[in-house]
Order: structure tokens, then sequence, then C-alpha cells
């Protein structure tokens, strides 16, 4: 069964502060692995997408790392901002699937 | 204006109504999904619909139904509401023809309370 797992399930970090975030994922073969962020009361946002052939790949001060053998994500936030506060939701594509497969997400809360 | 739209914004309903969520999109998108989200459960899938023909079950379609009248209208019903629906429900899209990246696209949310 495709599965994808997130981890912490909520972090609260200070302003200014780095934090990384981990997805792990279950889904083969993998076509792809998005990382959305989702504002509170609203819709997930696209930040960034990951094919096998990328390791690793920036949005401003978001980088989403891809380990395709171990099958592991991680979006790392720079010097985080208040409206950095949200849901992080790590998204795979594959396991023969034309749905994707969601995690339950990160939410991230970045206190001044 | 907004890409993806869902109609109504917010709704309180009593247990056994039946009630309609709407979602419209200017994006020309073929592929249409219906989610709900509850604390701490993440996004589950409803239904989908791959076109205007195309009808499919998700994880958890009991007790919903959808209808896709046209290319750009997606419609979610609960024939009779009971209180365990009440969840933010999501309509996303996205586009075939960019099956190797998949994004979807997500309206802005309808919140449902079934009392």
């Amino acid at each position: 069964k495709n599965q994808v797992e997130q981890s912490p399930q909520s972090l609260i970090i200070l302003e200014g502060k780095n934090c990384t975030l981990q997805c792990n994922y279950t889904v083969s073969p993998f076509s792809n692995l998005r990382w959305y962020k989702q504002d509170t009361g609203r819709g997930p946002v696209s930040l960034t997408i990951m094919t096998f052939s990328e390791n690793t790949k920036s949005n401003g001060r978001y980088t989403a790392t891809l380990d395709a053998d171990t099958k592991q994500s991680s979006l790392h936030i720079t010097a985080s901002q208040l409206s950095d506060s949200a849901s992080y939701i790590c998204v795979v594509m594959g396991g023969g699937s034309y749905i994707p497969t969601f995690g339950r997400g990160t939410s991230l809360i970045v206190h001044p | 204006d907004a890409d993806v739209t869902q109609t109504p914004r917010n709704r309180i309903t009593k247990t056994g109504k039946r009630i309609m969520l709407e979602c419209s999109q200017t994006k020309g998108h073929d592929r249409m999904y219906w989610y709900r989200q509850d604390p701490g459960l993440g996004l589950r899938l409803i239904y989908y619909s791959f076109d205007v023909k195309d009808i499919n079950k998700g994880e958890i379609s009991d007790g919903y139904s959808v209808s896709r009248q046209a290319q750009a209208k997606f419609s979610l019903s609960l024939e009779s509401a009971i209180p365990n629906q009440t969840a933010l429900y999501f309509c996303a899209t996205s586009d075939s023809y960019r099956e190797g990246y998949n994004e979807q696209f997500f309206g802005p949310g309808t919140r449902l309370t079934v009392l």
C-alpha cells in the first residue's frame, strides 16, 4: 500500500531559526514528490516538485531534498518568518496510480 | 479572479439534510477532485473525475455523491448529512497534459458543520 509519513506532526520555532521537516514514503515505483504549504483556512499551494533524478531543489528560503534510494525527502526552511506558520504537506506520485498519496502534514508555528 | 472557486465558503446544516457543494474552475484543467480535511488526518480523497464522463470513488466515498456537469464544474452532494461529515472540504484540479508534474490547484475550501 502506498503510504507517506511525515514528521514531526507539529513544530514550534522562534522567528529567524531554521528547521527541517521529514517525509518518508513507500510509494513504488516513484514518479515525483511535491511539498505543499497550507496556510490556515486556505487550500494547499505547491512549493516545489522533485523527480527521481533530482537531489535538491530550492524555492527562496525553502530547500527540498530527495533520496530516492531510502525513499526520504526533507524540507528545510531557512531564517524562518512569521508567515512560514502553516501546515506543510508531502505528496508523492507513483505506485501505478494516477492519484497522489498525501502525507498528514507537519504543522509549523513560528513565534516572534 | 480565483482560478478555482468553491461555494458556499461556509455552511451550517442539520442532520438529515441534503447539501450540495459546488466547485468551478477557469484553469481549463480536465481533472477535478474532492477532498475532505479533518484535524490530524490530513486530506482524504472523496471522489475524482478525469473528464466529464468519468467519475471515480476515492478512499472515503460512502455518504457522498458527485456530478461533473461540465469540464469546469464538479459538485459534491451529501444526500443525508450526518455530524461526522463536519469537516473542511476542498476541490482541486490538475492538468493531464502535464502528467509528469501532477500539480493540483486547490480551491479556498468550504467549511461544513452538521449539527
